[in-house]
């Protein structure tokens, strides 16, 4: 998975309950992404970072929020997570037109 | 609004046949076009990609056929095996905001059977 880990991989919450999911890399990438996955809806981009401190909104980025303080590290969270939430989150980090997928984090919002 | 389409759904083979996966996008300003590799509880893989400027690329049983003027480009899978059973992705690539963005395909379910 390209240097790429995500923690937790399994996480149940509860609705209303603030989630951080954490992605980590060891590539030195400038980019990082977070997508969720949905059936039927292959992967959709929710926050992007293009540097430390930079990040942008993407496609569905409504409910979540990101940081990103050091190179290696893409925070995602929920502040308070909703049943709609509940899917399987993954990140990517990119250099130019290609991204490398981590192994995602499956969360249940209960 | 689903800016790359994807067909099928799904997609059952025998060993040995070919498999064929489509996809059409929308917007003239996507400039690469990977496709991933997906198998159960295992992120997305990088399988191959194509620029819009060439009309085929293979590696190995894997080609990828592009058509500019129609917005459409397809995976083929020659001599499926039963290790190719996994969900495929196509997707486009261009540049917005600041950095360079994927729009995916909704997937198809590939299975080959023995």
């Amino acid at each position: 998975d390209a240097g790429i880990t995500q923690s937790p991989r399994h996480k149940v919450t509860e609705t209303g309950t603030p989630v951080t999911l954490r992605c980590h890399q060891t590539e030195n990438h400038r980019y990082m992404y977070w997508y969720r996955q949905d059936p039927g809806h292959g992967l959709r981009l929710i926050h992007y970072s293009y540097g430390v401190k930079d990040t942008d909104k993407g496609e569905v980025s409504d409910g979540y929020s990101v940081s990103r303080s050091k190179t290696e590290d893409f925070l995602l969270t929920l502040e308070s997570a909703t049943s709609s939430q509940t899917s399987v989150y993954f990140c990517a980090i990119g250099g130019g037109r290609e991204q490398y997928f981590g192994p995602g984090t499956r969360l249940t919002v209960t | 609004q689903q800016q790359v389409k994807q067909s099928p759904q799904s997609l059952i083979v025998q060993k040995g046949g070919i498999s064929i996966i489509n996809c059409a996008y929308e917007n003239t300003a996507f400039d690469y076009f990977p496709w991933y590799q997906q198998f159960p509880g295992k992120g997305p893989a990088l399988l191959i990609a194509i620029r819009p400027d060439v009309s085929e690329k293979k590696e190995g049983r894997f080609t990828i056929s592009f058509n500019k003027s129609a917005k459409q480009f397809s995976l083929h899978i020659m001599d499926s095996q039963p290790g190719d059973s996994a969900t495929y992705f196509c997707a486009a690539s261009r540049t917005s905001g600041s950095a360079r963005q994927l729009t995916f395909g909704s997937g198809t379910q590939l299975t080959v059977l023995p």
